[in-house]
């Protein structure tokens, strides 16, 4: 069974609005969530992460949003950027991010069109 | 540069074969982690490694599939009789410490055929 889900395997948006790329979970027992961004033929690289007794954490164009209650995060870019069409991928971890050892989701392709 | 390096970067073998992939991963860096990705899935944590040892390998899905870090540094992932359902993209990360930002390698694709 899948623990970390993003439902939206893509998504457009026009350069200079707000992108929305959403997660939900079903382990009770992640404290810790990450977003990592991948272009093709790279590894991914780290973007921003959360921990559980925060809601919101911020990082200049990118803002991640934690509801716990609803066992759901989200990450805002604002404002988009051609640059940022990439597979963004919501990981979780249960150790409090004292591991790297993390369960991803399957991704979401953001195209972002000029 | 300076980052996480795997090779092959493609290695294509027939069912039952043996195969290695190798990491380098970044200068000092401690931990060493083994995620796989699946075609249309996120990647999966297989291992990961604290200087030579490894630290917690559950993700290993049976015993075909082993890893080493002898000297702390350069890892290598072994996977016996290779079957169909083996094939995806072995993405290595290493990180200064166990906990702390991830860096990974482009990693290694392989196809058994």
């Amino acid at each position: 069974d899948q623990q970390v889900k993003q439902n939206s395997p893509s998504l457009s948006v026009q350069e200079g609005r707000i992108s929305i790329l959403n997660c939900d979970y079903t382990n009770s027992m992640f404290d810790y969530f990450l977003w990592y961004k991948k272009y093709p033929a790279e590894g991914p690289t780290f973007l921003i992460s959360i921990s559980s007794i925060k809601d919101k954490n911020e990082d200049g164009r990118f803002t991640v949003f934690l509801n716990k209650s609803a066992k759901h995060l989200s990450l805002h870019i604002v404002p988009s950027q051609p640059g940022d069409s990439a597979v963004y991928f919501c990981a979780a971890s249960g150790d409090g991010g004292a591991t790297n050892k993390l369960i991803f989701g399957t991704g979401t392709l953001l195209a972002v069109q000029p | 540069g300076a980052g996480v390096s795997q090779t092959p970067s493609n290695k294509v073998t027939e069912k039952g074969k043996y195969v290695e992939l190798r990491c380098d991963p970044i200068s000092g860096h401690t931990a060493l982690y083994w995620y796989r990705q699946s075609l249309g899935q996120g990647p999966e944590f297989l291992i990961y490694f604290q200087g030579t040892g490894a630290a917690d390998d559950s993700g290993l899905p049976n015993d075909r599939f082993f890893a080493v870090r002898p000297e702390g540094s350069v890892s290598t992932l072994k996977i016996q009789r290779t079957e169909r359902g083996d094939s995806a993209v072995y993405l290595c990360a290493s990180s200064p410490k166990v906990t702390g930002e991830l860096f990974f390698g482009e990693g290694s694709r392989l196809t058994v055929l």
